[in-house]
């Protein structure tokens, strides 16, 4: 099984509809990101959190909202999705263990969203 | 803010080495990363280097770093078809976010 579990994979929806994408992990990790995937722009940070308690805006929050309902469980929502949210969505953990830390990120497989 | 480039596509024939480069601009990066994403599925870690170093030596592949210049680049020995790939150049400055680039299709013909 996957240390980091994203559903749905993949979604179809209609302008103005709320969507809720859900990430799990099982690797114990205390941060945990989302990002989109847009052709020749990369990975672009969207919200992430370093503990249950805190969240924090990334580079292109707006139109995004989450929830971080347990260490292991991190939603991203669409409260009314447009066509230009259509991208692929990563989920992502990190340890902000002690001794040494790289920082490694390990993501999830992806989620598929298109917005019609 | 914090930027990272790098080019879109390499192509190489297969036993050739690659050369993908990448620049940044957070002089306070502590880790810089190159990740490697697989058709249909999430990025993972390929290999990094700490600020502090100039070159790091995994196998195939070579890391090296130009502080003064800001530029990575990684360099992957006797290419394989199933190098075929994404490659992301990333950094992690002082605020413990990592900042990606847009990434480099790498294409191998056989």
């Amino acid at each position: 099984d996957a240390d980091v579990t994203q559903t749905p994979r993949n979604r179809i929806t209609k302008t103005g509809k709320r969507i809720m994408l859900e990430c799990s992990q099982t690797k114990g990790h205390d941060r945990m990101y989302w990002y989109r995937q847009d052709p020749g722009l990369g990975l672009r940070l969207i919200y992430y959190s370093f503990d249950v308690k805190d969240i924090n805006k990334g580079e292109i929050s707006d139109g995004y909202s989450v929830s971080r309902q347990a260490q292991a469980k991190f939603s991203l929502s669409l409260e009314s999705a447009i066509p230009n949210q259509t991208a692929l969505y990563f989920c992502a953990t990190s340890d902000s263990g002690r001794g040494v830390n790289t920082g490694e990120l390990f993501f999830g497989e992806g989620s598929r969203l298109t917005v019609l | 803010g914090e930027d990272v480039e790098q080019s879109l596509f390499l192509s190489v024939r297969e036993g050739d080495s690659s050369v993908i480069n990448c620049t940044y601009t957070d002089s306070s990066s502590t880790y810089l990363y190159w990740y490697k994403q697989e058709p249909g599925a999430g990025l993972q870690l390929l290999t990094y280097i700490f600020s502090n170093m100039d070159m790091k030596q995994d196998q195939r592949l070579t890391v090296l770093l130009n502080k003064k210049d800001k530029h990575l680049s990684l360099r992957i020995a006797d290419t394989q078809t199933g190098d075929s790939a994404i490659y992301f150049c990333a950094e992690r400055g002082g605020g413990f976010k990592t900042i990606f680039g847009a990434g480099t299709r790498l294409f191998v013909k056989a």
